[in-house]
């Protein structure tokens, strides 16, 4: 099994400002996964991150709101840019295990933009 | 299209019931199926993965079962717990989907003393 530890936990931002977070897994892998979960919702995919290669952004996702880093194979960063209340919601990064099989999450970012 | 829909959005029961959730999916090619619990602003913890060829799968209280001709799975919870008061997501894997993952809108479960 992968342990993610994905921090910050918690952010109070105000509108305009950006933020990262940071995601460390404890083992090599290939993609590590985005997700937002707004209130009261499931996840939805925001982009897919390789090491080495650009991001893959899903539909409604841009790089320009969402750019992602991927320096090695065990640790991420995704930024909201330019908040707006609208983007309050948790966000979770993921990595397959062995065989891609299973899905390992961090333990969420609870992102409040007033 | 890819779909994963869950019954019921919501479900209230006294600790120490037992309760049957259900996920209806539409994924082809199907790789494998899920379901996850996620406790409020924590990340889903994976409680079961299930391949084409398995109908039951049980870990600890919770029992999935999958029907791959119809396209059903259920997650039965025994003589529930507090504890057990959280989102059950059930996710669909598809082949060839680079690891990416259908989710449900997931089942808010109440366990009421």
């Amino acid at each position: 099994s992968a342990v993610i530890s994905q921090k910050p936990s918690r952010d109070i931002c105000q509108r305009g400002t950006s933020l990262t977070i940071q995601c460390q897994v404890d083992s090599q892998v290939t993609m590590m996964f985005w997700y937002r979960q707004q209130p009261g919702q499931s996840l939805t995919l925001i982009a897919t991150a390789n090491q080495g290669s650009e991001a893959t952004y899903e539909s409604g996702f841009v790089i320009d709101k969402f750019p992602i880093s991927r320096p090695n194979l065990t640790f991420s960063t995704l930024t909201v840019s330019n908040m707006s209340p609208e983007d309050s919601s948790i966000y979770l990064c993921s990595a397959p295990g062995f065989y891609g099989t299973e899905a390992f999450f961090g333990q969420g970012t609870r992102l409040t933009v007033v | 299209k890819n779909q994963v829909e869950q019954s019921p959005q919501s479900l209230i029961i006294l600790e120490g019931k037992n309760c049957t959730l259900q996920c209806n999916y539409t994924v082809s090619p199907f790789s494998n199926l899920r379901w996850y619990k996620q406790d409020t602003g924590r990340g889903p913890v994976s409680l079961t993965i299930m391949t084409f060829s398995e109908n039951t799968k049980s870990n600890g209280r919770y029992t999935a079962t999958l029907d791959a001709d119809t396209k059903q799975s259920s997650l039965h919870i025994t003589a529930s717990q507090l504890s057990d008061s959280a989102s059950y997501i059930c996710v669909v894997s598809a082949l060839g989907g680079n690891y990416q993952l259908i989710w449900g809108a997931g089942t808010k479960l109440i366990i009421k003393p």
